[in-house]
């Protein structure tokens, strides 16, 4: 158990819908971290925040957004939704905003779109 | 292109068999890490490795720094079906955001 939670463990919705999905870093970690795992993409960074502001931007949708709230969870939302947006979706954390910091991983979020 | 290619994308062995994932790139890092992770579960970092030539070994598991610092190999000693997995390489990007390789597909048949 890394201690990173995330919620739901899958996901299920169809075209055009809008989702939330929601992390929580292990205890004492400021930096939350989503990564996008797809067959033909592999695993990518989408964004960091640290200690609730927007830290770094990956290869993220504008359709796709983040925030982080006071109490560090982070929630990744995802509107318009397409089928190639079918992914597994984890979040990471660490204590430290800047490189190298170990990051640890949730189990992620199945999102089908159907 | 990817930063990191990993080789072989796919791996299917029996039970006590040796074999070596490759992660090849370019460019040079500062240190390079290794990641398994098994169905349903996100990535368990396994090692960091940070000098060229570096050698490091986890039980049966022995991990390996290029000289030069652009390359990494993992060796895995009398494989077992716990082995199995997706096996990524991974580099620290600006502010810590990890840039992982594009994965090897581990299957260790009893």
């Amino acid at each position: 158990d890394s201690g990173v939670t995330q919620t739901p463990k899958h996901l299920i919705t169809a075209t055009g819908q809008r989702v939330t999905l929601r992390c929580s870093p292990r205890s004492g970690d400021l930096s939350v971290y989503w990564y996008q795992q797809s067959l033909d993409q592999g695993l990518q960074f989408l964004i960091q925040y640290y200690n609730g502001e927007e830290r770094a931007k990956g290869n993220i949708l504008e359709r796709f957004s983040a925030q982080q709230f006071p109490d560090l969870h982070s929630e990744l939302n995802l509107s318009s939704l397409e089928l190639g947006d079918s992914a597994l979706y984890f979040c990471a954390s660490s204590v430290a905003p800047v490189g190298p910091d170990t990051q640890y991983f949730g189990p992620g979020t199945r999102l089908t779109v159907l | 292109t990817q930063l990191l290619e990993q080789s072989p994308q796919f791996l299917s062995i029996q039970e006590g068999e040796n074999l070596t994932v490759y992660c090849n790139s370019s460019s040079v890092f500062s240190s390079l890490q290794w990641y398994r992770q098994e169905p349903g579960e996100g990535p368990v970092l396994l090692v960091t490795v940070v000098t060229g030539g570096e050698v490091k070994k986890l039980k049966r598991l022995t991990f390996q720094f290029g000289d030069a610092r652009k390359d990494s190999s993992l060796h895995i000693t009398a494989a077992q079906p716990g082995d199995t997995g997706l096996y990524l390489c991974a580099v620290h990007g600006a502010t810590n955001k990890l840039i992982f390789g594009t994965g090897t597909l581990l299957a260790v048949q009893p």
